[in-house]
């Protein structure tokens, strides 16, 4: 079955620091990706997609790229504020008929310090 | 402003109490889920459903059932709470049909059974 796999949490920088948390999937077809975000005492909301291979999605200072070839969707940002301290999720979409159903990743704790 | 509303953020329940969860849309999405998220474990898939009065299991189902009698509103139920139901518990809804959808979260609700 499909599955979503992301780096071991926590992770905790400091502010301007780079940063980069891994996801990996297996899913037959080609599905859809995402990043979600979960704020403390909040939902999860949409992050960034991307729909097919070599797409980049971006969205506030983050970017992850579709590589098909390694079946990855890494997250990415430049230089990390204290207000981006949330838990992220990566997320697929399996092709074909799937009522919209999202299989996620464990999830990773990112703490930035000022 | 679009918007995924839960009976509640908190509450407390005995076990062998039966437990309503209740979510509502104001999007008119076909699809809406419940979710239960567990540290390490990520984001699970109890039920979701895909119109009124159409339901499907997720990855784990046991424990629970739903109900939805109106397009707007979800019903997660537990017919007798165990301990190891003590979660938090996310519905969601989304558009049908598409690759990109976005599923919309609401708070969450944490559920603890004593």
């Amino acid at each position: 079955g499909d599955s979503v796999t992301q780096m071991e949490g926590p992770v905790t920088l400091s502010e301007e620091a780079f940063l980069t948390i891994n996801c990996t999937y297996t899913a037959t077809g080609y599905p859809s990706l995402f990043w979600y975000v979960q704020y403390p005492g909040e939902g999860l909301q949409l992050l960034l997609k991307a729909t097919k291979a070599d797409d980049k999605g971006s969205n506030k200072g983050f970017e992850a790229t579709y590589r098909k070839e390694t079946t990855s969707f890494h997250l990415e940002k430049g230089s990390v504020q204290v207000s981006d301290s949330a838990v992220y999720f990566c997320a697929l979409l399996a092709g074909g008929t799937s009522y919209g159903k999202l299989t996620f990743g464990q999830g990773t704790i990112l703490t930035v310090h000022p | 402003d679009v918007k995924v509303t839960q009976s509640s953020r908190y509450l407390v329940k005995r076990t062998g109490e039966k437990v309503f969860l209740e979510c509502v849309q104001d999007m008119d999405h076909e699809n809406m889920f419940w979710y239960r998220q567990d540290p390490g474990l990520g984001l699970r898939l109890i039920y979701f459903s895909y119109d009124v009065k159409m339901k499907e299991k997720g990855d784990i189902p046991e424990g629970y059932s739903v109900s939805r009698e109106k397009k707007e509103r979800f019903s997660l139920i537990l017919e007798s709470a165990s301990t190891n139901q003590t979660s938090m518990y996310l519905c969601a809804s989304t558009k049908a049909g598409g690759r990109a959808n976005e599923q919309y979260f609401g708070p969450g609700t944490r559920l603890t059974v004593t």
